[in-house]
Parts: structure tokens; sequence; C-alpha cells
């Protein structure tokens, strides 16, 4: 069974840091493309990164470039989302999300609040 | 970046009645569209892919169809479990762009 496990979420001020986790397991990690998108509290979707399998290949939503680092571990199964510089508008529940051609697995997310 | 715009915003229905769907894209994005449902407290779900393709487990009764700018989801006989946001979503350059929503509720 593929499952998808967010962990890292929760409070943190402006301009501060926080690093996301998803932890998957019941798939060939490593051959599969992995995503975070995220959506504030009341409102839709946003894509906020994407990772080819090797790494070699990432991508990123203009509200977050230059702030957030999408990266990945295949030997431990593990994805990563570093996040810096905080605004109050990353609020959001943030999902991990597998890619293949489109998003057909999601974790049930973690929430990031970036409050003072 | 190519923006999906889904309209109404919510669609009121009653449970048996078919419901239809709109997703405009603003340039084509071929065939490289996809649907995802999502409830309250969940995480989305993969419904349809490439237009009209249903993801695994995803009932007969939707239905997906279009091509270019111009995407219909279809529900054929509401279920009480239908009655969620609906979200578009495009893959054909980077921002994989959603849709805003629609919800549909139950009238």
């Amino acid at each position: 069974e593929v499952q998808l496990v967010e962990s890292g979420g929760g409070l943190v001020q402006p301009g501060g840091s926080l690093r996301l986790s998803c932890a998957a397991s019941g798939f060939s990690f490593s051959t599969y493309e992995m995503n975070w998108v995220r959506q504030a509290p009341g409102k839709g979707l946003e894509w906020v990164s994407y990772i080819s399998s090797s790494g070699s290949s990432i991508f990123y939503a203009d509200s977050v470039k230059g702030r957030f680092t999408i990266s990945r571990d295949n030997a431990k199964n593990l994805v990563y989302l570093q996040m810096s510089s905080l605004r109050a508008e990353d609020t959001a529940v943030y999902y991990c999300a597998r890619y293949w051609d489109y998003l057909d697995y999601w974790g049930q997310g973690t929430l990031v609040t970036v409050s003072s | 970046e190519i923006v999906l715009t889904q309209s109404p915003a919510t669609l009121s229905f009653s449970p048996g009645e078919r419901a239809t769907l709109s997703c405009r894209a603003s340039q084509s994005v071929g065939t490289y569209l996809a649907w995802y449902q999502q409830k309250p407290g969940q995480a989305p779900r993969l419904l349809i892919y490439d237009v009209s393709n249903r993801a695994t487990g995803v009932p007969a009764r939707f239905s997906g169809s279009g091509s270019g700018t111009d995407f219909t989801l279809t529900i054929s006989s509401l279920e009480p479990a239908d009655f969620a946001v609906y979200y578009c979503q495009h893959r054909y350059t980077w921002p994989y762009n959603f849709g805003q929503g629609t919800k549909l509720e139950i009238k």
C-alpha cells in the first residue's frame, strides 16, 4: 500500500525557518517524481515544488522561489522541503504527493502556521 | 504561465441529478488535464487524468471531456459522497497550476 506521511509542521515566527519531511513507503520511491502542494486555510491548491526521481530536475512556484528548497534521499525514501524567510502567507497545510504524470497519491498533510 | 478558470465557484444539485463542471485554460494545454476531488479535512484525490481517463477505483459515473482550452467533468447521477470540491489541474508546462475549485453542494 502506498503511504506518504508528512511531518515537521508547526508554529513559526515570520522570518523563521522550518523543514518538512515526507516518508514514503509501499512503492519504488527512487523511480518516482515527488512534489509539495499547499493549501492555505479555506483556499485552493497551490503547487509549491517538484523534484525528479534522481533529484536532478527541480521546479518551484514563483511565490516560494529563493526561499524554499526541495530535496530527497532515495536511500531513506524521504523527500524534504526546507522553508526559510517564512511569511504569514505561507501559512497552509503542506501536502507531499507522488507524481506519475499527475499527483496520484497524497499524504494527509502537515500544517504550517506563520505567526508572531 | 497557464491559468485555469473554474466556474462557477459553487454549484447546487440534488442527489440523482447530473452535474457538469467547467474548466477553461488561458491557453491550450492539449489533453494534459486532470480533475481532483477534495472532501473536508481530506487530501485531494485524483479522479480523472489526461482529460478522460478515470483513475483507479473511480466510479464510472465520473467522466471527463474536452481538449485545448475547454474541459468538462460530468457526474452522471450524483450520490451523497460526491458533494465536495473539485479542482482541475494541467501539466502542460511548469507551473502545473490548479484551478480555483468548484464546490458541489447539496440543494
